[in-house]
């Protein structure tokens, strides 16, 4: 079945790097989203992808969906305390006949000050 | 304000007492989904709903029930709760039945612990 690969699990980064976390399917995707999850909250919805090689930006994120749309990243540039999280990738895409949104398991990221 | 709420919050109960977690939204959305968050696990789909009086299992509906008799509610229910269902639960909901396609908004948790 279709499968949603997220790494890094976690990622401890100083305030200032800059922070990258990738997801991979299994099969094609016709899109993808992206959530966060602040500690001790909710998946808060971030951005979704259609196209094949979309890049979107918003502020200090990049998020990226690949041409053959089996991939996706979405980079932070110089973290902030602020952007402590896990954050969450969910690929669409058709499973046994049926579409389903299927999440990956999230990469943490921790930021020292 | 458009919410999804959840209630309750946090729940401490014995193996085999049922109990029902709630969740309503009052967005007006057609589509409305169970999850569970589990260290490492990320969050796993228990059940789903595309529309009132439609439900569907997800990845992981072992032990547990749903239904949606109303557009805007759609309780969790374990009829005999066991220690393995000691999880974080989140309530979602999303516009439309094509879920890919819109986004979810997530209730707040409910944190429950079986003993």
């Amino acid at each position: 079945g279709q499968q949603v690969m997220q790494i890094p699990q976690y990622q401890h980064v100083q305030e200032g790097e800059d922070f990258t976390t990738y997801c991979n399917s299994s099969t094609t995707l016709s899109n993808i989203q992206w959530y966060k999850q602040r500690p001790g909250g909710h998946p808060v919805f971030l951005i979704q992808l259609v196209k094949s090689g979309e890049v979107k930006k918003q502020k200090r994120l990049t998020f990226q969906f690949g041409e053959a749309k089996k991939n996706s990243s979405l980079h932070i540039t110089a973290t902030q305390t602020t952007d402590v999280g896990t954050y969450f990738c969910a690929g669409f895409g058709t499973q046994g006949g049926s579409e389903k949104l299927v999440f990956g398991k999230g990469t943490k990221l921790t930021v020292n000050p | 304000e458009a919410q999804v709420t959840q209630n309750p919050r946090y729940l401490i109960t014995v193996t085999g007492k049922k109990l029902t977690v709630t969740c309503s939204q009052n967005m007006n959305h057609e589509y409305m989904s169970w999850y569970r968050q589990d260290p490492g696990l990320g969050l796993r789909q228990i059940y789903y709903s595309m529309n009132v009086e439609v439900t569907d299992k997800g990845d992981v509906p072992e032990g547990y029930k749903v239904s949606r008799k109303e557009k805007r509610n759609f309780p969790l229910i374990l009829e005999s709760p066991s220690p393995n269902q000691t999880s974080l639960y989140f309530c979602a909901s999303s516009l439309s039945g094509l879920v890919g396609f819109y986004e979810q908004y997530f209730g707040p948790g409910t944190r429950l612990t079986v003993t």
